[in-house]
């Protein structure tokens, strides 16, 4: 069955630090990966995709993603945390039609 | 340009009674959806609207929750009768295709069922 794994339910980083969100997916081709950020009381923001091409991607806030096949994985990355970061992150995937299987989410907390 | 709109933004009732929720796409968009968001989980997808066609509707438990897009601009989603493990968040999203392109998302309305 298709499936999108984020394995940390709740992770805790201080400001400044690096942050590594990780993403696994299970699926029988290369799907579409996204990451979306929730702020408590906000819709889902797009931080960034992968659809293809360079399997490094850029996103808004300073995000970043890399996508590995090898690995299933889609792991997000931020090399310094604001305290602003602190939300829940959504890994998300879809092959072509548009529905979008989400992961469990990760929720951030950020130390000062 | 404005977003995905959503109303109520909060709404408690009791169980076996019924609720409503109203979404308003990004003009233009094609695609709707609704996703049901349980404390603690990812949203899930409930129904896909093409214009004012069902996609798909295969999550959706058509015993008690309906959705209509009459003139494929927005969208009632319904409970009725409600249970308390329909106490969720549900999330309205557009897009301009069915394709991966990215999904705009609303606020999402916030039902306790008690």
């Amino acid at each position: 069955a298709q499936s999108v794994t984020q394995p940390d339910i709740h992770i805790t980083v201080s400001e400044g630090a690096s942050l590594e969100l990780r993403c696994n997916y299970s699926y029988g081709a290369t799907p579409y990966l996204f990451w979306y950020v929730q702020s408590p009381g906000q819709g889902l923001q797009l931080l960034l995709k992968y659809f293809s091409g360079d399997t490094l991607v850029q996103g808004i806030k300073g995000f970043e993603a890399e996508f590995k096949r090898s690995q299933s994985s889609f792991n997000l990355r931020k090399p310094s945390v604001h305290w602003s970061d602190a939300a829940e992150y959504f890994c998300a995937v879809t092959l072509q039609g548009g529905k979008l299987i989400f992961g469990q989410g990760t929720e951030l907390s950020v130390k000062p | 340009e404005a977003g995905v709109a959503q109303s109520p933004r909060y709404k408690i009732i009791e169980k076996r009674q019924s609720v409503a929720f109203w979404c308003n796409p990004i003009s233009g968009h094609a695609t709707l959806y609704w996703y049901q968001q349980i404390l603690g989980q990812g949203p899930k997808l409930l129904i896909q609207f093409q214009n004012n066609g069902v996609v798909d509707d295969s999550q959706l438990p058509k015993d008690r929750f309906s959705a209509e897009r009459l003139k494929g601009v927005d969208s009632t989603l319904k409970i009725q009768p409600a249970k308390l493990e329909d106490s969720a968040v549900y999330l309205c999203a557009s897009s301009s295709s069915t394709r991966s392109d990215e999904q705009y998302f609303g606020p999402g309305t916030r039902l306790t069922v008690t």
